[in-house]
């Protein structure tokens, strides 16, 4: 079944980078397109960027000088990379599908938890 | 950017009720998206193409709407339609609304 899990560190310190890891599993990277949705305790969602089925991105533009969204079809996995990072950065991190021509999310990852520590 | 502004923020509602959640767009959209997230769960894609059900989706839920106006129906609400249920849009760069909270009494 199709399945997406986020991997990175819990605390990052401000003004690093942040470096986490979506692992996919039940489809294809090369078939699928996968976001980065961001939810700051309490808050709503951000969508951050994404990673097209034939390798190209998108970025939110409020993100896009700080943010690179890359993947290892290989080890089906796609990985966000976030710069200068600040404590308004403290956020669940979800990887997210969706289709081809499908503007949504059929399927999230369980989200992973990151703290930016002053 | 399309804000996507919903309302009511927070609602209670008692079992049996009829409840509708409203999303209103800065600019025109094609169509609407909307998610229910549950306390301490991600996001799960309730309503796509402005009115279709996810798979899995209790037919007590419909939306409907167009250009600048959508809305979420739960026609006769239950308790495990307790969450958080948010709009989408993708006609420009992607934008989510703030999240309406539905509480049953």
């Amino acid at each position: 079944q199709v399945q997406l899990k986020e991997s990175g560190p819990g605390l990052v310190q401000a003004s690093e980078t942040l470096s986490l890891t979506c692992t996919v599993s039940g489809f294809s990277l090369t078939s699928y397109h996968v976001s980065w949705v961001r939810q700051p305790p309490g808050k709503g969602l951000e969508w951050m960027g994404r990673i097209r089925s034939g390798g190209s991105t998108d970025y939110n533009s409020a993100l896009k000088s700080r943010l690179s969204i890359s993947r290892d079809t290989s080890k089906s996995q796609v990985l966000l990379k976030m710069n200068s990072l600040q404590t308004e950065d403290t956020a669940i991190y979800y990887c997210t599908r969706s289709g081809l021509g499908a503007n949504y999310f059929d399927y999230w990852g369980q989200g992973v938890m990151v703290t930016v520590s002053s | 950017e399309i804000v996507l502004t919903q309302s009511p923020i927070t609602m209670a509602a008692s079992p049996g009720e009829k409840v509708t959640i409203t999303c209103r767009a800065s600019s025109s959209v094609s169509y609407m998206y909307w998610y229910q997230q549950k306390s301490g769960a991600s996001s799960k894609l309730w309503i796509y193409d402005t009115s279709k059900l996810a798979s899995g989706v209790p037919d007590r839920f419909s939306g409907s709407g167009s250009g600048t106006s959508y809305s979420l129906t739960i026609s006769s609400v239950e308790t495990e339609d307790a969450a958080t249920y948010y709009c989408q849009q993708w006609s420009s760069t992607l934008t989510f609304g703030s999240g309406t909270k539905l509480e049953i009494k």
